[in-house]
């Protein structure tokens, strides 16, 4: 079956420190992945994806780039600010028989200090 | 245009009773997920419908776990005689339809306490 394993957090980092999550999934097809974010009281937001192989996936300064041959998807970023603690969320879709279904990691949850 | 939507945000029931929780997915979505979010679990698929498909009821713990979606819109989950390990945040998404990967939108989630 799918599955996903994340680094377990909690994560603290101090404003402009660069952050990486490690990422790593288990798969029967092959899958899109993904990374979701929670911030404190917001529901689930997609923050980036990427669809094939060697596919970097970014958004407001978030990278993270599909890696097959070591099924990783790593998210990175240079300078993190006190507005990005939240708790992340690794995921993977794959054709499941009748759906895309999203499996998911365990969340890490971020915290930055000013 | 308005996001998923789900209600109500939180819901405290005794253990033994019933629930029904409610997701107005975006207008125009064909595919609609149901998600149970718990410290012990994580994020875990419960149940999906496209259109008028029958549902994939895969995820689903336990037989006292049901849903319909009446019209191809809104979705009722219910649960039957609720226990403490029901206790969760129960989050719906929806997307354009499940022909291929298409991103799924998160409504805010119904957290659930039986007491």
């Amino acid at each position: 079956g799918n599955s996903v394993t994340q680094m377990e957090g909690p994560v603290t980092l101090s404003e402009e420190a660069f952050l990486t999550i490690n990422c790593t999934y288990t798969a029967t097809g092959y899958p899109s992945l993904f990374w979701y974010v929670q911030y404190p009281g917001e529901g689930l937001q997609l923050l980036l994806k990427a669809t094939k192989a060697d596919d970097k996936g970014s958004n407001k300064g978030f990278e993270a780039t599909y890696r097959k041959e070591t099924t990783s998807f790593h998210l990175e970023k240079g300078s993190v600010q006190v507005s990005d603690s939240a708790v992340y969320f690794c995921a993977l879709s794959d054709w499941g028989g009748s759906n895309y279904k999203l499996t998911f990691g365990k969340g890490t949850l971020l915290t930055v200090n000013p | 245009g308005a996001g998923v939507s789900q209600s109500p945000s939180n819901k405290v029931t005794e253990k033994g009773k019933d629930v029904e929780l409610r997701c107005d997915p975006i207008s125009g979505h064909t595919a609609l997920y149901w998600y149970r979010q718990s410290l012990g679990q994580g994020l875990e698929f419960l149940i999906y419908f496209q259109g008028n498909s029958a549902p994939d009821k895969s995820g689903l713990p336990s037989d006292r776990f049901s849903a319909e979606r009446t019209g191809g819109s809104v979705s009722t989950l219910t649960i039957q005689r609720t226990q403490q390990e029901d206790s969760a945040v129960y989050l719906c998404a929806s997307s354009e339809s499940a022909a291929g990967v298409n991103e799924q939108y998160f409504g805010p989630g119904t957290r659930l306490t039986v007491t």
